[in-house]
């Protein structure tokens, strides 16, 4: 059964360094998102992606976040200035057109120190 | 804007005995209502889904949802838990049209104990 898959699957960096969380979405999914959740708080939504566009993004996606499609099939995350308070588990998520399920990646543990 | 809310942050029960977990949502719009699972240091997996239809849905491992509009709830249910469903419990909503983001509870941890 295909899967979203994620990488690395934990990241620890310094404060102010930049950071890149990758994501292989289902092959024939269109709609791509990511997510994150700090310890023992909500899932929240950062931002949609579709037709090699932002489709939507939450308060929380500011200029320090950007996303990517470089290639056709890695969808990525980076963060170029990261602080601690980015310190979260950051899920990457996909969709099919005119299918309501998401599906879900196993998530990159990020801790900024 | 749309809120998901699950009041209770932990159930216990004992193994065989049933479970409810509560979801309440707020949305202006129609949504879709989605049961997501966390396994320890796993991902989320879709438990099961109201798109529209009969108002009660099923998942393949017993458990079962009731969407109810004027109590604005889609609450989880399993009438006999095994130590294996000892997970996080994500209900979600998204909207019907557009892109569709999920906006999430805060979780219930389900224990479940011999």
């Amino acid at each position: 059964e295909p899967e979203v898959t994620q990488t690395p699957s934990h990241q620890v960096t310094q404060m102010g360094q930049e950071v890149i969380l990758r994501c292989v979405p289902i092959s024939n999914h269109l709609y791509f998102y990511w997510y994150r959740q700090i310890l023992g708080q909500k899932v929240e939504f950062l931002v949609s992606f579709y037709n090699n566009e932002i489709s939507e993004k939450s308060e929380i996606f500011d200029d320090q976040f950007s996303v990517e499609r470089p290639d056709g099939s890695n969808f990525t995350l980076k963060i170029r200035s990261t602080k601690l308070e980015d310190s979260a588990m950051y899920f990457c998520a996909s969709r099919a057109r005119g299918r309501e399920t998401q599906y879900f990646g196993p998530g990159t543990r990020l801790l900024v120190l | 804007a749309q809120s998901v809310t699950q009041l209770d942050s932990q159930v216990p029960v004992f193994e065989e005995a049933p479970v409810e977990l509560r979801c309440n949502y707020s949305s202006s719009v129609s949504v879709y209502l989605f049961w997501y699972v966390q396994y320890p240091n796993q991902g989320l997996q879709l438990l099961l889904k109201y798109l529209s239809g009969s108002t009660l849905v099923e998942s393949i491992n017993g458990f079962e949802a009731e969407f109810n509009k004027s109590q604005t709830s889609f609450h989880l249910r399993k009438p006999s838990v095994h130590i294996s469903d000892t997970a996080e419990y994500f209900c979600a909503v998204s909207d019907v049209t557009g892109f569709q983001k999920l906006v999430f509870g805060t979780g219930t941890r389900l224990l479940v104990s011999p």
